[in-house]
């Protein structure tokens, strides 16, 4: 049972908007930067969002994160049948330990 | 380019340790830490440490302290991840990955991956 707190399966259709959710508290997500990563099927996590609401170059407009409080989101818009994958969040807490959401698979139908 | 390359599989029995590596390449190694994150199967993601290349000085998360080591070897920009006392729950697959600094997790570059399969 992780820390950070996200749904375990999240779904969409082709075109559809998903949100996914991380929930944490004062010590973690309140006081810090959050990170999303994706991960497809037997690969190395990808950054996606860094810094509650930033993307690395290279990665679509499509996705975007935010956070408030103790708890951040990512947003997928348009969604794509290559957007089926495993999503986590992360956040470096008060006691600089990394910790990870239990992560969230989405389904595109 | 940016490259963080580790070392192969490996199958071990209870009890016994492992060493696994990242050889890095493609930028001033000293100038961002390095992690180690852990996934066994089909379940998510686990930290378990960092190194400061520079200093060599290292942080562990508590379910490792006392079983894990990390230490580095400037000379060929390579760190390494030592797990002892072999448990078949350690099986999984270890990616080191670097960090710009403390207090974020913003892993930017990933390691393969090494699958460390523990079984009798």
């Amino acid at each position: 049972q992780s820390v950070l707190t996200q749904p375990p399966s999240a779904s969409g259709t082709p075109g559809q908007r998903v949100i996914i959710s991380c929930s944490g508290s004062s010590s973690n997500i309140a006081g810090n930067p959050v990170t999303w990563y994706q991960q497809l099927p037997g690969t190395a996590p990808k950054l996606l969002i860094y810094s509650n609401n930033q993307r690395p170059s290279g990665v679509p407009d499509r996705f975007s994160g935010s956070k408030s409080g103790t708890s951040a989101s990512l947003a997928i818009s348009g969604l794509q049948s290559e957007d089926e994958a495993d999503y986590y969040c992360a956040v470096s807490d008060d006691s600089l330990t990394v910790i990870f959401g239990g992560g969230t698979k989405l389904t595109v139908l | 380019q940016v490259q963080l390359v580790q070392s192969g599989a490996e199958v071990k029995k209870p009890g016994a340790s492992v060493k696994v590596s990242c050889k890095t390449s493609g930028y001033i190694f000293s100038n961002f830490y390095i992690h180690w994150v852990r996934q066994a199967p089909g379940q998510g993601l686990e930290w378990m440490g960092k190194i400061n290349p520079s200093s060599g000085t290292t942080s562990y998360a508590q379910t490792f302290q006392g079983r894990a080591t990390m230490t580095r070897d400037t000379s060929t920009s390579t760190v390494y991840m030592d797990l002892s006392g072999l448990r078949s729950d350690d099986t999984a697959v270890y990616y080191c990955a670097r960090v710009p600094g403390v207090g974020t997790a913003r892993f930017d570059y990933w390691g393969q991956g090494t699958l460390v399969t523990v079984s009798s």
